[in-house]
């Protein structure tokens, strides 16, 4: 299996632009969590979806984020506008029930 | 509240030498456990997991972790280091009532040649 893929790697953007983060989760696995890592904050969780669906999103920091998983095998993180203080670590995370996730390389996004 | 507390940010282990790192945790029942190591630049890796059974489990990379109950501690151990073990390593809750998981701090290892 290819494991947890996440595009792009890195992405440098410009404050107020709009930032799209993608996922492709380990084919069968039912769960998929978006984190967000930094120094100062570690490691946090932002949203999670069960079979497509929305299960928890209050981590999500602001009304400037929103995620979509629109199938089994897609998922993107949004971020409109962004800011400065944005810039993270974006991982895409993938499970089958109980617990055992498995994390894509990230996406080191930075904001200027 | 569940917790999960790494209390050593930075370890400093020779080459060769044996490791533990500490991880306590604050949880109701018994809940699952699990260890991750992430390589500089790269994403977290599952090293092993408890779920129940033997409270001594072994991963990959030569890594074990002991589960005591009496103590909620969910060390991991390995009998002698390499310098590729430099990594940060987190240590995480997952509650059986639901599937997040609740992440402790991470310990820095670093290995002195």
């Amino acid at each position: 299996d290819a494991g947890v893929i996440q595009s792009p790697r890195h992405e440098v953007t410009e404050m107020g632009q709009e930032v799209t983060l993608r996922c492709k989760p380990i084919s069968g696995h039912d769960y998929l969590f978006w984190y967000r890592q930094t120094m100062m904050r570690g490691l946090e969780l932002l949203i999670y979806f069960n079979n497509n669906v929305p299960i928890d999103d209050s981590g999500m920091p602001e009304d400037r984020f929103s995620a979509k998983m629109p199938n089994a095998s897609f998922s993107t993180l949004k971020i409109q506008p962004s800011e400065p203080r944005d810039s993270a670590v974006y991982f895409c995370a993938s499970s089958l029930q109980y617990y055992e996730q498995y994390f894509g390389p990230g996406t080191r996004l930075t904001v200027t | 509240a569940q917790s999960v507390t790494q209390p050593d940010i930075h370890i400093t282990v020779s080459e060769g030498a044996s490791l533990e790192l500490r991880c306590n945790y604050s949880y109701g029942a018994t809940p699952y456990l699990f260890w991750y190591v992430q390589s500089p630049g790269q994403g977290l890796q599952l090293l092993l997991k408890y779920f129940s059974g033997d409270t001594l489990v072994q991963g990959i990379k030569g890594f074990e972790a002991e589960f005591k109950r009496s103590q909620s501690s969910f060390n991991l151990r390995k009998p002698s280091v390499h310098w590729s073990d430099a990594a940060e390593y987190f240590c995480a809750v997952g509650a059986r009532s639901n599937y997040q998981l609740i992440w402790g701090a991470g310990t820095k290892l670093i290995i002195k040649p």
